[in-house]
């Protein structure tokens, strides 16, 4: 199994651009979401999907999009990137949202908003 | 404010010291789950601790959860370098997992 995968590793962008952070899991897990992690602030939820079709907003919902139309894929969509987007974005899944479930990381992709 | 504070934010000691980092709520939860980062990775999971008072040890790791599941605490015995990285609590909020901001350890040799 390749677990949680994420592309691109790296990405710098213009103010005003728009772009999609792949993920990807090859486990079958259900529950898929995406954080942001930046200095000081740990990792703060942006938007997450208890399965196919269905998605919520998390902490920090704002300029982000997200869907979910099959189990292995959870992009995450910028509309207009802002400097504020600047950060590390995680992606993670577990099997279920149950308290013992294991969330399983990828390694991020880091953007850069000029 | 974040739902989960964690303590120390910065802890950086001497090889075979013991230090002890914690994490409280004022909210109750069902649960609550220690990771691990190092630098250019995700995190991964370490424990999660599920009953009120509940203990888990794992080598030199002793996990805590408080008897009201408001809190946790992590300690290690006689820390090593490679015990240095990014400790962060979680906690189930709903259905939304949330985490504390972190704490940086750095063990010096």
């Amino acid at each position: 199994n390749a677990g949680v995968t994420q592309t691109p590793k790296f990405q710098v962008l213009k103010t005003g651009q728009s772009m999609t952070l792949q993920c990807a899991q090859d486990m079958n897990h259900e529950y898929m979401s995406w954080y942001r992690q930046d200095p000081g602030m740990g990792l703060r939820l942006i938007h997450y999907s208890v399965g196919a079709g269905i998605t919520d907003q998390g902490e920090v919902p704002n300029g982000y999009n997200v869907s979910r139309s099959t189990t292995e894929d959870f992009p995450l969509r910028l509309l207009s990137a802002a400097p504020s987007q600047t950060s590390v974005y995680f992606c993670a899944s577990s099997y279920g949202h149950q308290y013992q479930e294991t969330q399983y990381f990828g390694p991020g992709t880091r953007l850069l908003v000029l | 404010t974040q739902l989960l504070e964690q303590s120390p934010q910065f802890l950086s000691i001497q090889e075979g010291e013991n230090l002890t980092v914690y994490c409280n709520s004022s909210s109750v939860f069902s649960s609550l789950q220690w990771y691990r980062q190092e630098p250019g990775e995700g995190p991964v999971l370490l424990v999660t601790v599920v009953t009120g008072g509940e203990v888990k040890k794992l080598k030199r790791l002793t996990f805590q959860f408080g008897d009201a599941r408001k809190d946790s605490s992590l300690h290690i015995t006689a820390a090593q370098p490679g015990d240095t990285g990014l400790y962060l609590c979680a906690g189930l909020y709903g259905n939304k997992l949330v985490f504390g901001a972190g704490t940086i350890l750095r063990v010096k040799s």
